[in-house]
């Protein structure tokens, strides 16, 4: 079965300082890997995605993240995390032949302090 | 575009009453997915439409919930009758293609069933 695991459930990080919130998945076929941001009472904003090529993403305002096949990881890195990125982030995967349906993790909450 | 927009917002309503959620798409996109996001479940699947055909109904939770897409602009989710437990934010999202596009979501619809 394909699925997404988000192993942190909350990641409190201090202002400036780097962060990475992990993601691995399990599948048999060719994945899409996907970064959610969900700010509170808000909708799901896409962050970054990986469909092909080069391994390492980036978004605009500074998270990247880098496919590793042989891990099959996606994890998403900052390297100077700022106040406004205090969000849910949840890693998503659609699958070879699975249409666009997405399957998310869990989610992980980060929460930067001062 | 105005992106894809739900209605109602909020949602209050007494159990045993019938619920209807409704979404109105990214004009052109031919995928539309239901979810539904609680604590302590996640975000689930509910059930994803291609072309407003339903394609995967599984993840619908039991026979009182129902979803329609009439045409390409509007979908429905129906809970009839309403319990406690269905108290949730459902989220209408919409995509294009099966190449691995990005879902965008609506603001979702925070559901208190009482």
């Amino acid at each position: 079965a394909q699925s997404v695991t988000q192993l942190d459930s909350q990641v409190p990080v201090f202002e400036e300082a780097p962060v990475e919130l992990r993601c691995n998945y399990s599948s048999s076929v060719s994945v899409y890997l996907f970064w959610y941001v969900q700010y509170p009472n808000q909708g799901l904003q896409l962050l970054l995605k990986y469909l092909s090529g080069s391994t390492l993403v980036e978004s605009i305002n500074g998270f990247e993240a880098e496919f590793n096949k042989s891990q099959t990881s996606f994890h998403l890195r900052k390297p100077s995390v700022h106040i406004s990125d205090t969000a849910e982030y949840f890693c998503a995967v659609t699958f070879t032949g699975g249409g666009n349906k997405l399957t998310f993790g869990t989610g992980t909450q980060l929460k930067v302090e001062l | 575009d105005a992106g894809v927009i739900q209605s109602p917002r909020h949602e209050v309503t007494e159990m045993g009453q019938e619920v209807t959620l409704r979404c109105k798409p990214i004009s052109g996109h031919d995928y539309l997915f239901w979810y539904r996001q609680t604590m302590m479940r996640g975000l689930e699947l509910l059930i994803y439409f291609n072309n407003n055909v339903p394609i995967d109904d599984s993840g619908m939770p039991e026979d009182r919930f129902s979803a329609k897409m009439p045409n390409a602009s509007f979908s429905t989710l129906k809970i009839q009758p309403s319990e406690p437990r269905d108290s949730a934010v459902y989220f209408c999202a919409s995509s294009l293609g099966d190449r691995g596009r990005e879902a965008f979501f609506g603001q979702g619809t925070r559901l208190t069933v009482v």
